[in-house]
């Protein structure tokens, strides 16, 4: 299996455009959860889904943000417009609900500047 | 809210040397993972702790769990450069109804040869 995969791996915009990050979770598995990364408030999770539904967005920051999973194997998280406070590295992870560990399987990361 | 606190937070040593890298959390919890991050790098998996008094280990990394006093320790035996990386604890709370996961703030390791 690829892993999970994300898109792009870099973006650079200015402020006031939309973003759009891109996700294809793991085959099989029915979450999928969203997390940014900064210095300074470390991993934070934003949204996830279970079974494409939306099931907690109360990390989301505020409106300017949403979340979609169309299907079970596409997600996008969508800053508009978006600020230079929204620079961070972006995670998309992924996980099977079961028995055992639910290991959560991360992608690569979207590095977001806002200039 | 569920709070999860590592320390220490950075963390020099050099290699050879036996240190531990603790984490407390503030609820109930019966799932701890540890996860390790190599700069520019995403979060890969290194242990699963599913029940009080687990213990995990790979290689010179063990991980144990104590859900009594909500305390978690990644020990690390005769530290190598190779290990230099974020480590981050991460509970997943008891009872359902909250699937993610409260990261720790990490621990910056550098191991100096």
């Amino acid at each position: 299996d690829a892993g999970v995969i994300q898109s792009p791996r870099h973006e650079v915009t200015e402020m006031g455009q939309e973003v759009t990050l891109r996700c294809k979770p793991i085959s099989g598995h029915d979450y999928l959860f969203w997390y940014r990364q900064t210095m300074m408030r470390g991993l934070e999770l934003l949204i996830y889904f279970n079974n494409n539904v939306p099931i907690d967005d109360s990390g989301m920051p505020e409106d300017r943000f949403s979340a979609k999973m169309p299907n079970a194997s596409f997600s996008t998280l969508k800053i508009q417009p978006s600020e230079p406070r929204d620079s961070a590295v972006y995670f998309c992870a992924s996980s099977r609900r079961g028995r055992e560990s639910e290991k959560l399987f991360f992608g690569s990361g979207t590095q977001l500047s806002v200039l | 809210e569920l709070k999860v606190e590592q320390n220490p937070l950075f963390l020099s040593m050099q290699e050879g040397k036996n240190y531990t890298i603790y984490c407390n959390y503030s609820t109930t919890s019966d799932r701890l993972y540890w996860y390790r991050q190599d700069p520019g790098k995403s979060l890969e998996s290194l242990f699963v702790l599913l029940s009080n008094g687990a213990v995990k280990q790979e290689g010179r990394l063990m991980a144990s769990l104590d859900t009594k006093a909500r305390l978690s320790t990644l020990h690390i035996t005769a530290a190598v450069h190779d290990l230099s990386a974020t480590y981050f604890c991460a509970v997943l709370l008891s009872g359902g109804g909250a699937d993610g996961l409260t990261f720790g703030k990490g621990t910056h390791l550098i191991i100096q040869p």
